[in-house]
């Protein structure tokens, strides 16, 4: 287990606030992501970072924002949650390099947007 | 673009007879490919993952799977399907350098049948 835990486990928010998932992993991997999975589809990716202060965009990042202020910490944030942000958003890091990488998955985070 | 395709939403096994799940990918070069298994309610655990050399690439739980270059495929196998295998599985393609960058499946839903 790469030890990447994600807080809070469950969440129910009004449209409109703003909310802040942590994901925290102990394995020092430099690569961390976070996608949501919604009913009948696959992982879809929201935003990735390559290190400290280095992040990206990915496929659905629209309302969404991260920051990575230390390499054991990934915050996601939804400025203003809608109710299209109702989703189960996992955090996974990334071990090693070329042959040698694998993608660790935490447990998720139920994000209800009432 | 990179895409998946998992074709069957849903299989249903009986216990002890063998398994096939379809993968079909789109990748503008050689990909990375990758297997996950997820459980209720758990995040995703890696079943094995294809990057070069030997096609037929074996995974723990007693899966293998087989990348075929000229059918853009990377179909999932399990000789002998244990109860416990019932699960949602996803294929993803990744991108070289970046493998946590993935595109997943809808995935396919396994049951399986006393």
């Amino acid at each position: 287990d790469a030890g990447i835990t994600q807080s809070p486990r469950h969440k129910v928010t009004e449209t409109g606030t703003p909310v802040t998932l942590r994901c925290h992993q102990t394995e020092n991997h430099r690569y961390m992501y976070w996608y949501r999975q919604d009913p009948g589809h696959g992982l879809r990716l929201i935003h990735y970072s390559y290190g400290v202060k280095d992040t990206d965009k990915g496929e659905v990042s629209d309302g969404y924002s991260v920051s990575r202020s230390k390499t054991e910490d990934f915050l996601l944030t939804l400025e203003s949650a809608t109710s299209s942000q109702t989703s189960v958003y996992f955090c996974a890091s990334l071990l090693g390099q070329g042959t040698n990488t694998e993608a660790f998955f935490g447990q998720g985070t139920r994000l209800t947007v009432v | 673009a990179q895409s998946v395709t998992q074709p069957d939403i849903h299989i249903t096994v009986s216990e002890g007879a063998s398994l096939e799940l379809r993968c079909n990918y789109s990748y503008g070069a050689t990909p990375y490919l990758f297997w996950y298994v997820q459980s209720p309610g758990q995040g995703l655990q890696l079943l094995l993952k294809y990057f070069s050399g030997d096609t037929l690439v074996q995974g723990i739980k007693g899966f293998e799977a087989e990348f075929k270059r000229s059918q853009s495929s990377f179909n999932l196998r399990k000789p002998s399907v244990h109860w416990s295998d019932a699960a949602e599985y996803f294929c993803a393609v990744g991108a070289r350098g970046n493998a946590g960058k993935s595109t997943f499946g809808d995935g396919t839903t396994l049951t399986v049948k006393p």
